[in-house]
Order: structure tokens, then sequence, then C-alpha cells
């Protein structure tokens, strides 16, 4: 199967930082990549779709300038958490849909769980 | 709007016996459906899919699941559980012909397998 490859698996920052998650998609092409958020015990929810060479589609409730994603090749999607806060601590994963398969799986990464001081 | 149910937050079973897990949806439309696992501190794998044909779905490590139209169902179920399939299963929905090819996700169930 597709392989997608997000890091870092862990990251622990202060307060008022920024960090950067990257997810790849190491032996496909991924038009679209998908980022999700899960709170601990809980489901994954939608923030943002990451389409390739176009700015992000973003989920109602989600602050587009804190989360900013970009998408600048058929491989890559990176989320930057900016000036992260505690509330900000949570498990990101990323996922990725290979160019026209409608019908077909999304292929996640291993997720990275932030944790803001 | 289109949404899923996993009614249980945990489901317990003995090695060796058969496991259920249940999923329900509500979708406007015809539904592409799925199952994935999760384990701790991991992304998820993908385990099996329906999206048309055969309502009995086949997929990795021994687990099917069957498509209800009528019941709006999607169960996951494995003849003989092992301890090793203890973990967090995750069943999702998509709408054919949307454009919107996100998952939409269930809360997640716990299966539990005791030795």
């Amino acid at each position: 199967g597709a392989v997608v490859s997000q890091h870092p698996s862990w990251v622990i920052c202060k307060s008022g930082t920024s960090v950067k998650i990257e997810c790849r998609s190491l032996d496909f092409q991924a038009t679209t990549m998908f980022w999700y958020r899960q709170f601990p015990k809980q489901s994954l929810m939608l923030m943002a779709t990451s389409n390739e060479g176009s700015k992000a589609t973003y989920e109602q409730g989600v602050e587009k300038d804190k989360f900013l994603i970009n998408h600048a090749s058929l491989t890559l999607s990176t989320l930057t958490v900016t000036s992260a806060h505690p509330e900000d601590s949570s498990f990101y994963i990323c996922s990725a849909s290979t160019r026209g398969l409608n019908t077909g799986e999304l292929f996640f990464g291993e997720g990275s769980r932030l944790t803001v001081l | 709007a289109q949404s899923v149910a996993q009614p249980e937050d945990q489901v317990n079973v003995a090695e060796g016996n058969p496991l259920t897990v249940k999923c329900t949806y509500s979708v406007s439309g015809n539904p592409y459906l799925f199952w994935y696992v999760q384990y701790p501190n991991r992304g998820l794998q993908f385990l099996l899919k329906y999206i048309t044909g055969d309502n009995l779905v086949k997929g990795s490590y021994g687990f099917e699941a069957e498509f209800n139209k009528s019941q709006t169902s999607f169960h996951l179920k494995k003849p003989s559980a092992l301890v090793s399939d203890s973990a967090l299963y995750f069943c999702a929905v998509r709408v054919e012909g949307t454009g919107r090819r996100a998952l939409t996700f269930g809360s997640g169930t716990r299966l539990q397998v005791q030795p």
C-alpha cells in the first residue's frame, strides 16, 4: 500500500513558539492531503483539506491564521501551528489521497503528538 | 450532512471467540464505507472498504464487514479474535459524487481481547 510519512512523531515546545509538522507521500503523488486532529479518547476531526498548488480549505471553526497549511508539491504538505498554546496540544494526523481515486481509501501518516508547555 | 455512529465505546471478547464492532451511518446518497484500526500513538491503518458490489467485504488480518443498506449499517466482524486485535477501531464514510474526498469518522470503539 501507499506510504505516508509524518515528521516529527513527537514535539514539545514552549507556549508562544511555532511548530511545523511535515507530511510526505513516499511512493505516490498526493494531489490532496487532509489534516486531522485527535483529542484523547476521541475521534478524528478534520481540520483542513490541502490541495497541491492552491490554498487549503479549512473546516468551520478552524483558525486559518493559527494552523497554516502549505502543499507546495505533490508529495509534501506542511502544517504549522503558530504561536502555540497549551490548548493546541493534541495528536495531529495527516492523510493523503491518490490522484483520481475518489473511491479509494486514505493513507495515513503515523501522527505527530504536540505538547505545548 | 454525513455522520457515522459507533454505539459502543468498548467491546470485550475472549480470544478465539467471534467479534463484532458495530457501525451505522447516515448520508444523502451512496456511501463509501471504510474501517480503520489505530494502535496507541500511531496513525490509522486501513482494514477494508465497501464501494459497490458484494455486500460482504473481506479485508486485512481476517476481518470482514457486511454492508446492509436497509439498516444503514457496516459492522466489522472476525470469526476468531486474537489478543493482538486489541486496538481502537474507526468506521468512516464518504459520499459518492460529492467531490468531498475527506472521510467522516465515527467516535471509535476500543476492542479488548482477553487471553
